[in-house]
């Protein structure tokens, strides 16, 4: 069984600061992928970034990185220079082996950019 | 190009009535995922299929809730004798085959039961 804790239900950052947003994971599978995912108030889930547990580099997006810590089971988004649009909720989700490409989801974290 | 198409984006329907939602994924994805979101439960998964493979229909929480695909592109949700509890917001996403590649969703159909 996998399952994935985001452990902060609610973050207040001021706006052009740098957030970090917790996320670690526990699975059996030998192999693993770790997604970041946004959902303004809109509702739509929008795809941010991608690590494979394989990877030897932390994955990079834009504005957007993952701090990826296997020994420690962790996937910590990073947002550099945080702007008001960056207000949503954040999952951290995870999918298994081949063959368990099912994501499980984590509780998610609500962001607020503060001008 | 066009993303993951939900239909209807609303339906307010009453205990008891039977509801179809429909998914039309990204064309050339091969796999079609359901997801629910609701207040207490959160993201959860109910369905998934994958080219011509068997289901994973390790999800679906009850014999209620049914899920076809045809011909490897749009798939219907059905739910029978619907509930209060099925009220949530039902999401469809898709992939490709890679497993490495992001699932991508649909703004999902948003489900009342009165």
């Amino acid at each position: 069984a996998q399952k994935i804790t985001q452990t902060q239900p609610g973050m207040f950052v001021q706006e052009k600061e740098a957030v970090t947003l917790d996320c670690t994971y526990d699975t059996s599978d030998p192999s693993y992928g770790l997604f970041w995912y946004k959902q303004p108030s809109s509702g739509e889930m929008i795809f941010l970034i991608y690590q494979g547990s394989y990877d030897q580099q932390n994955a990079t997006e834009g504005r957007y990185s993952l701090n990826f810590q296997k020994a420690r089971k962790s996937a910590n988004l990073v947002i550099s220079a945080s702007q008001l649009g960056d207000s949503a909720m954040y999952f951290c989700a995870m999918r298994g082996n081949f063959g368990n490409e099912k994501l499980t989801f984590g509780t998610g974290t609500r962001l607020t950019i503060i001008p | 190009g066009a993303g993951v198409s939900q239909s209807p984006s609303n339906k307010v329907t009453e205990k008891g009535k039977d509801v179809e939602l429909r998914c039309d994924p990204i064309s050339g994805h091969t796999a079609l995922y359901w997801y629910r979101q609701s207040l207490g439960q959160g993201l959860e998964f109910l369905i998934y299929f994958q080219g011509n493979s068997a289901p994973d229909k390790s999800g679906l929480p009850s014999d209620r809730f049914s899920a076809e695909r045809t011909g490897g592109s749009v798939s219907t949700l059905t739910i029978q004798r619907t509930q209060q509890e099925d009220s949530a917001v039902y999401l469809c996403a898709s992939s490709s085959y890679d497993s490495d590649q992001p699932q991508h969703f649909g703004d999902g159909t948003r489900l009342s039961i009165l």
